[in-house]
């Protein structure tokens, strides 16, 4: 089955600076990869997802960069502000099947914690 | 107000005892999901379903049964099987591969 990698656990950084999160996976067959962002105490919430199709999608200060040959994608966090503080997760899955929706491969999470 | 709706927020167990959890969705999705998520593991598949009266094993299913009697409803029952119970519990469901969460249960054992 597919195995998701996500590095790193914890990440730390000013405020106003970038953030990168990175995640590889392991099935070829995948072609969908959502990030999720978790609030404390809440639930996950998608806020960005590619698909295999594109190398790179941009929404406002979030952007997604995928290298199929690679097997990895990133998250890039730009001019990062204190409400970005959560636990960010990536996941791959091979989209959607005759059956209907494939299930999600999740990483680990990445702590990110943006410093005033 | 479309979404998932998770109820109880915290749930308490009794060693020996099933409870249940509840996962109401009103975005008219097909297939539904319940995840466990403990510290530093991520969010680890239980069981899912992509229609109505048919769900499959996740990757962790031992100790857990559902059941899919109604489109919008997907709940999970945490059999006394479940020797480490205390997690938390978050039900999903998704149109398209998109997964839209609700906000969870947490379950402690008393």
């Amino acid at each position: 089955g597919e195995n998701v990698e996500q590095h790193p656990s914890t990440l730390s950084v000013q405020e106003g600076d970038s953030a990168v999160i990175k995640c590889t996976y392991s099935d070829s067959a995948s072609n969908y990869f959502p990030w999720y962002k978790q609030e404390l105490g809440k639930g996950p919430q998608l806020i960005i997802d590619i698909r295999s199709n594109v190398g790179e999608k941009k929404d406002q200060r979030i952007a997604v960069t995928l290298n199929k040959t690679a097997k990895h994608f990133s998250l890039h966090i730009t001019e990062t502000q204190p409400e970005d503080s959560a636990v960010y997760f990536c996941a791959a899955s091979k989209g959607v099947s005759n059956f209907g929706n494939e299930k999600l491969t999740f990483g680990t999470g990445t702590r990110l914690t943006i410093i005033p | 107000d479309g979404g998932i709706t998770q109820s109880p927020k915290y749930l308490f167990r009794k060693e020996g005892q099933n409870v249940t959890l509840s996962c109401e969705q009103n975005l008219n999705h097909d297939a539904m999901y319940w995840y466990r998520q403990d510290p530093g593991q991520g969010l680890r598949l239980i069981y899912y379903s992509q229609i109505v009266n048919d769900f499959q094993k996740g990757d962790i299913a031992e100790g857990y049964s559902v059941s899919r009697e109604k489109k919008e409803s997907f709940p999970l029952t945490v059999t006394s099987a479940q020797k480490n119970p205390t997690a938390f519990y978050l039900c999903a469901s998704s149109v398209l591969n998109i997964q839209y969460f609700g906000a969870g249960t947490r379950l402690s054992v008393l």
